[in-house]
């Protein structure tokens, strides 16, 4: 158990529906990380936060997406007017420290646009 | 650009028998090297990782790998796979353990 927790697990969602995941690390990981991960692939990286402050973003992050983490502790990915594109695993990971070289995944939130 | 390969995607090996996964990277500095398992639905678990100094790195669960410079590889190895070991392999490559490259894995198939 690495201590990050991801809901929901699953969904299934409708295109063009909206979808949000939500991701707790524990309160050490003052770095969290989204990836995307399809079928047959590796995550690949899509923004990260220290504490509250979102640093960087990936090119795969769309204008459809939005990340944020409010109070530095949890935080959401929210997807506007899905697309069957979108359908993947999306995966959080917390980092401890400005310097902490380990990162701890979540179980991942498995996305399906029908 | 930095950039993993993982040349097979799938290998079946005997339980008992030795093991050895394969990744090559492409990266313009001294790179952060990580070896990550993942069961089937699961997130991603770190079997070891290399900054720097010994090229040899031990692991989790008896995995070792080893840094070739030379050779830009940072192969997986166990001397003794067991059935639990079945599951995806992926090798990363950065300069932050949270913004790696990662290969598209390995897929290990352990046979009775």
């Amino acid at each position: 158990d690495t201590g990050v927790s991801q809901n929901p697990r699953h969904k299934i969602t409708k295109r063009g529906q909206n979808v949000t995941f939500r991701c707790d690390p524990i309160s050490e990981h003052n770095r969290l990380y989204w990836y995307r991960q399809t079928l047959g692939q590796g995550p690949e990286f899509l923004t990260y936060f220290q504490n509250e402050a979102q640093l960087e973003k990936s090119r795969l992050l769309s204008d459809r997406f939005s990340a944020e983490r409010p109070k530095g502790s949890f935080s959401t990915l929210e997807i506007q007017r899905t697309e069957q594109g979108d359908s993947a695993m999306y995966l959080c990971a917390g980092r401890e420290g400005p310097s902490g070289n380990t990162i701890y995944f979540g179980e991942g939130s498995w996305l399906t646009v029908v | 650009a930095q950039s993993v390969t993982q040349p097979d995607i799938h290998i079946t090996v005997s339980e008992g028998a030795s093991l050895e996964l394969r990744c090559n990277y492409s990266y313009g500095a001294t790179p952060y090297l990580f070896w990550y398992v993942q069961s089937p639905g699961q997130g991603l678990q770190l079997l070891l990782k290399y900054f720097s100094g010994d090229t040899l790195v031990q692991g989790i669960k008896g995995f070792e790998a080893e840094f070739k410079r030379s050779q830009s590889s940072f192969n997986l190895r166990k001397p003794s796979v067991h059935w639990s070991d079945a599951a995806e392999y992926f090798c990363a490559v950065g300069a932050d353990a949270g913004k790696s490259t990662f290969g598209d894995g390995t897929t290990l198939t352990v046979k009775p």
